[in-house]
């Protein structure tokens, strides 16, 4: 099962752009990058997923460089609300059931 | 709208007392998953189910049991032989268990056991 390492915590100013860098060295060929994002009292909620290369949506981008031994989450100009924890998680390898384990994530604290 | 629904927010158990976490699901999601989240930690893996009437354990599942009769049920329970069950309790589903399809968590029940 692939491991994951994130920083435990960064801080930013609202309107600046984070980046968070996740470190999977075992990642499996056939394994996806997923990022969630938890408030405190909530459940983690989706942001994006991808396996290669550049991934963009609404809200974030997810940069995976060709070796897919890390990947970077990238959040555009960052707003007090956006002070969460972010968790990187490796997707399972089909042959090893289906064991979704969770790092400690990056706790972000966006400052005024 | 469709979504996991946990119930109830917060419960309260003496010692000693087995409890019963709920987690239903209107997603029509094939696999189900029970976390626990202790105060500024990550989420461990107790329990998941790829499919009905199956079930494996994850990282932490002594002191746990669960049941999947029903798909859109995965009810989580807590005996006494677990050791510090005062905890943050997450349930979540994803479409199948072995495609990397994006987990939907529910808000969470937080157990405290005096």
């Amino acid at each position: 099962l692939a491991k994951t390492t994130q920083p435990i915590s960064m801080d930013s100013y609202e309107g600046q752009e984070v980046n968070i860098t996740c470190s999977h060295n075992n990642i499996a060929t056939n394994d996806y990058i997923t990022w969630y994002q938890q408030f405190p009292s909530q459940g983690p909620r989706f942001i994006i997923q991808g396996y290669k290369t550049k991934v963009t949506n609404e809200v974030a981008s997810l940069f995976i460089p060709a070796d897919r031994k890390s990947s970077t989450l990238s959040l555009p100009r960052v707003s007090l609300s956006d002070t969460a924890v972010y968790y990187c998680l490796v997707g399972p390898r089909s042959d090893a059931g289906n064991m979704l384990t969770f790092g400690g994530g990056t706790r972000l604290m966006v400052k005024p | 709208d469709g979504g996991i629904t946990q119930s109830p927010k917060y419960l309260f158990r003496k010692e000693g007392q087995n409890v019963t976490l709920s987690c239903e699901q209107n997603l029509n999601h094939d696999a189900m998953y029970w976390y626990r989240q202790d105060p500024g930690q990550g989420l461990r893996l107790i329990y998941y189910s790829q499919i009905v009437n199956d079930f494996q354990k994850g990282d932490i599942a002594e002191g746990y049991s669960v049941s999947r009769e029903k798909k859109e049920s995965f009810p989580l329970t807590v005996t006494s032989a677990q050791k510090n069950p005062t905890a943050f309790y997450l349930c979540a589903s994803s479409r199948t268990g072995g495609d990397n399809s994006p987990l939907h968590f529910g808000n969470g029940t937080r157990l405290t056991v005096t």
